[in-house]
């Protein structure tokens, strides 16, 4: 399963709501979806599992949704620290498990 | 608090080997499944390999499969990762990732921060 994820690279202000998408090549396990993000020079955090839980500790700013090929991470309200490239990921059920390209976010 | 210390990484010529070690410590190490996801500077994420509590069931990427091998100790708490037939595809930084899950699930719950394998002659 090949994901895809767009926009490449995202400019906002801090205050706005973002919106990434993630697209798969084809449909797997609806709920096996997951969001990371990474800082530089940091590794990477674990935001969103099973397409909406968020993991221990992610502030409510950030949720997950979508279904069969397209799925969106939301962030309510953009903080300066949320500057980061953001990946999504599949894991139907077994291995291999692919990740997205990516998405970076930055503040404006 | 849950910590994954890599070590091993280095720079190795083409086609020889390196083993990765990673000693966990904060958890029951033996309840997570555990995996390697690597990165190449400036790239995005790829997974190499996963193991399950008991090492019953192993996966690996297709970029590896065959010359990669996976392993753990439960009663050191740790992971390794063989790697031969070394190429300059394989240079990136390789994180010890805990799984979840004790089964290879494949949601990457805590990482390491990654040993710098570099391939060049």
């Amino acid at each position: 399963i090949v994901l895809t994820q767009s926009p490449g690279t995202l400019s906002v202000s801090p205050g706005e709501r973002v919106t990434l998408s993630c697209r798969a090549s084809q449909s797997f396990r609806t709920s096996y979806l997951a969001w990371y993000q990474q800082k530089p020079g940091q590794a990477p955090r674990l935001l969103i599992f099973g397409t909406s839980t968020r993991a221990t500790g992610i502030p409510g700013r950030f949720s997950g949704s979508g279904s069969g090929t397209d799925f969106t991470l939301s962030i309510s309200r953009l903080e300066p620290e949320d500057s980061a490239v953001y990946y999504c990921q599949q894991y139907g059920g077994s291995p291999p498990f692919t990740f997205g390209p990516g998405t970076k976010v930055e503040i404006k | 608090e849950v910590q994954l210390v890599e070590s091993g990484g280095g720079l190795v010529q083409p086609g020889r080997s390196l083993r990765l070690s990673c000693v966990a410590s904060g958890f029951t190490f033996d309840d997570y499944a555990i995996h390697w996801v690597r990165q190449a500077p400036g790239k995005g994420l790829e997974w190499v390999s996963g193991i399950s509590w008991n090492s019953g069931t192993i996966g690996y990427a297709d970029s590896v499969k065959g010359r990669f091998t996976i392993s753990r100790d439960n009663a050191k708490n740790s992971l390794y990762l063989q790697m031969n037939s070394l190429r300059a595809e394989d240079s990136a930084l390789y994180y010890c990732v805990k799984d979840r899950m004790i089964a290879v699930a494949g949601v990457f719950e805590d990482w390491g921060q990654g040993t710098l394998v570099t391939v060049s002659s």
